[in-house]
């Protein structure tokens, strides 16, 4: 079964220091997402990514934020200037081509990266 | 701004009991899926859901989305203590890149 992988799976910065989280998605799949889930809250949308350009983004993602896909297959979220409430579960997915119906309509989830702000 | 309501938000049954979990909102999604989260781990998927009415069954587990596509259902039938998780569902809208909006989850516990 196809996996989605994200890289560190924890890591713990400084307030104030840039973190890179890192993923590969699946290698066929078309769009490309992050998501946040804070402890105990929902898991909550902040970017989706196809054909090399954000396509979509919630509020939550503002100017601290940024995404790139510097390879073809990684698939990279940059945290500019951590604070302490971005403290969260990070995962990537992705997924095929929706609309199409049958296995590709749903995502693939990693395994998240867990982020401590100190 | 849409929202999923999951109700319960806690459910703890005895095995062999059967069992349905709710996903309710006021918008129209174009289609519903279900994961299952383990602590500490991604969502995996269950199932998705396109069709007003329709209904999947994976072995034990029946999904069904509303006629209106706003609502979905979960139903498991004679429960197993290995159903034990965190139950999501999430709403999609047109257009393939649009965000999942996820409901906050049942936490489902099965007793032996």
């Amino acid at each position: 079964e196809p996996e989605v992988t994200q890289t560190p799976s924890h890591q713990v910065t400084q307030m104030g220091q840039e973190v890179i989280l890192r993923c590969v998605p699946i290698s066929n799949h078309l769009y490309f997402y992050w998501y946040r889930q804070i402890l105990g809250q929902k898991v909550e949308f902040l970017v989706s990514f196809y054909n090399n350009e954000i396509s979509e983004k919630s509020e939550i993602f503002d100017d601290q934020f940024s995404v790139e896909r510097p390879d073809g297959s990684n698939f990279t979220l940059k945290i500019r200037s951590t604070k302490l409430e971005d403290s969260a579960m990070y995962f990537c997915a992705s997924s095929g081509a929706p609309g199409t119906g049958g296995k590709d309509y749903g995502y693939t989830f990693g395994s998240g990266t867990r982020l401590t702000v100190v | 701004t849409q929202l999923l309501e999951q109700s319960p938000q806690f459910l703890s049954i005895q095995e062999g009991e059967n069992l349905t979990v709710y996903c309710n909102s006021s918008s129209v999604f174009s289609s519903l899926q279900w994961y299952r989260q383990e602590p500490g781990e991604g969502p995996v998927l269950l199932v998705t859901v396109v069709t007003g009415g329709e209904v999947k069954k994976l072995k034990r587990l029946t999904f069904q989305f509303g006629d209106a596509r706003k609502d979905s259902s979960l139903h498991i039938t004679a429960a197993q203590p290995g159903d034990t998780g965190l139950y999501l569902c999430a709403g999609g809208l047109w257009g393939g890149a649009d965000g999942l909006t996820f409901g906050k989850g049942t936490h489902l516990i099965i007793q032996p």
